[in-house]
């Protein structure tokens, strides 16, 4: 049990529609990373919060947001979606930069 | 940029092989070397670590040496359990930032047989 938890572990849902996944970080890491791993692009880095704040984004689609909160929690909120946003989305912790991270075990998203 | 390339899968061995899987990167900085296993329906976990130059990183009998004159950090292991069978990720963290994110390599999937 790596500490960091992600709820839904599933989640099937229809294009178009809008959806939010949720990621509990490991006690008292304040840095928070999503990826998104699929077949044809492997394990791509979305964005990252440290604190609260947004501190750095990758390939994360203009339809896609993410915030952290307070109590450090973390949603990744996904709209419009397609087919193609069919993936495992994984959410990360640690405690800083070059600090090992600690993955949840993902949300496996079906967009039908 | 920062990116990394390891060999492509799937690798298929008999139970007590050697195993080489190889992991070339790009830095800008200094980086952080990390490889990462993904066990069926589970997450990414650390296998082991390299922060510098000539560190070698080892755990559960796998173990990858930083070489930056060749910029890489091929993971080995002596001898293959069928319980090794996962999807093997090499990353970097740039460790001249204050970022902290990984680059992922596109994963070798790795299937040992008894």
């Amino acid at each position: 049990d790596s500490g960091v938890t992600q709820t839904p572990k599933h989640l099937i849902t229809a294009t178009g529609q809008r959806v939010t996944l949720r990621c509990s970080p490991r006690s008292g890491d304040l840095s928070v990373y999503w990826y998104q791993q699929s077949l044809d692009q492997g394990l791509q880095f979305l964005i990252q919060y440290y604190n609260g704040e947004e501190r750095a984004k990758g390939n994360i689609l203009e339809r896609f947001s993410a915030q952290q909160f307070p109590d450090l929690h973390s949603e990744l909120n996904l709209s419009s979606l397609e087919l193609g946003d069919s993936a495992l989305y994984f959410c990360a912790s640690s405690s800083g930069p070059n600090t090992e991270a600690f993955f949840g075990q993902g949300t496996r998203l079906t967009v039908v | 940029g920062n990116s990394v390339t390891q060999m492509e899968g799937p690798v298929t061995l008999s139970e007590e092989a050697f195993l080489t899987i190889n992991c070339t990167y790009t830095a800008t900085g200094y980086p952080s070397l990390f490889w990462y296993v993904q066990y069926p329906g589970e997450g990414l976990q650390l296998l082991l670590k390299a922060t510098k130059a000539d560190d070698k990183g080892s755990n559960k009998g796998f173990e990858a040496t930083y070489r930056k004159e060749t910029t890489s950090f091929h993971l080995e292991k002596g001898s293959v359990q069928v319980s090794d069978s996962a999807v093997y990720f090499c990353a970097l963290s740039d460790q001249g930032s204050t970022l902290g994110r990984l680059y992922f390599g596109r994963g070798t999937q790795l299937t040992v047989w008894p």
